[in-house]
């Protein structure tokens, strides 16, 4: 079974640039996260899809982040403009429904690293 | 405020020595309770997940026991590996999943 697809995984930025993320899900996962982690912090959930619908995005920055997960399937995160703060690993889940509604077997990409120069 | 805490932030054993990670959290309404370990660059990879009406789950030399009372979680790894070595993370579901900020683990050969 093919994991969680994540791109790029490297990317530096200069500050009030943007720059986009991609993932795909496991197949047949209907719930979809993106989280942050900042370095030597735990992982912060910024947006949760179920199917194409947002969950929760309370704690998205939606100045400046904003995400879509088109179709139920691949989900984009953007950040624009980009600031030194948002330097960190971007990590997108998947889980399927019933799993994702008990916090069961959530899987993750290996994430996209940014640097904000 | 739902808060999930793992002290000590960085823990040294010598290898065959036993590793106790420990994870407190702040409201005891939980769902469930899991523990993930990371590599550096790398992602996280759920190692057990204990339902809030369960008390422990094991898997080979890996044991978590969950103590809602007291809003504490423990991991037990047996006989420790440098194969180990790794940043382990408490994660709480509360509708959705709170993570502490981890211990990182260095097994010594």
């Amino acid at each position: 079974e093919a994991g969680v697809a994540q791109s790029p995984r490297y990317k530096i930025i200069e500050k009030r640039q943007s720059v986009a993320f991609w993932c795909n899900p496991i197949s047949g996962h209907a719930t979809l996260y993106w989280y942050q982690q900042i370095l030597g912090q735990g992982p912060k959930l910024l947006i949760q899809f179920q199917n194409n619908g947002v969950v929760d995005d309370s704690q998205l920055p939606k100045d400046r982040f904003s995400a879509e997960r088109l179709k139920g399937v691949d989900s984009t995160l953007k950040i624009q403009p980009a600031k030194l703060e948002d330097s960190a690993v971007y990590l997108c889940a998947s889980s399927s429904l019933w799993q994702g509604r008990s916090g069961n077997t959530i899987y993750f990409g290996e994430g996209s690293w940014l640097t904000v120069v | 405020k739902q808060e999930v805490t793992q002290i000590p932030a960085a823990l040294s054993v010598p290898e065959g020595e036993n590793l106790v990670l420990n994870c407190s959290f702040t409201d005891s309404a939980i769902y469930n309770l899991q523990w993930f370990r990371q590599d550096p660059g790398k992602g996280l990879t759920s190692l057990l997940l204990i339902q809030s009406s369960q008390r422990e789950q094991t898997s080979g030399r890996l044991n978590a026991s969950l103590d809602k009372s007291s809003g504490r979680s423990t991991l037990y790894i047996a006989a420790s590996q440098p194969g180990d070595s790794a940043t382990y993370l408490c994660a709480v579901w509360w509708g959705k999943l709170q993570f502490g900020a981890g211990t990182q683990v260095v097994v010594t050969p």
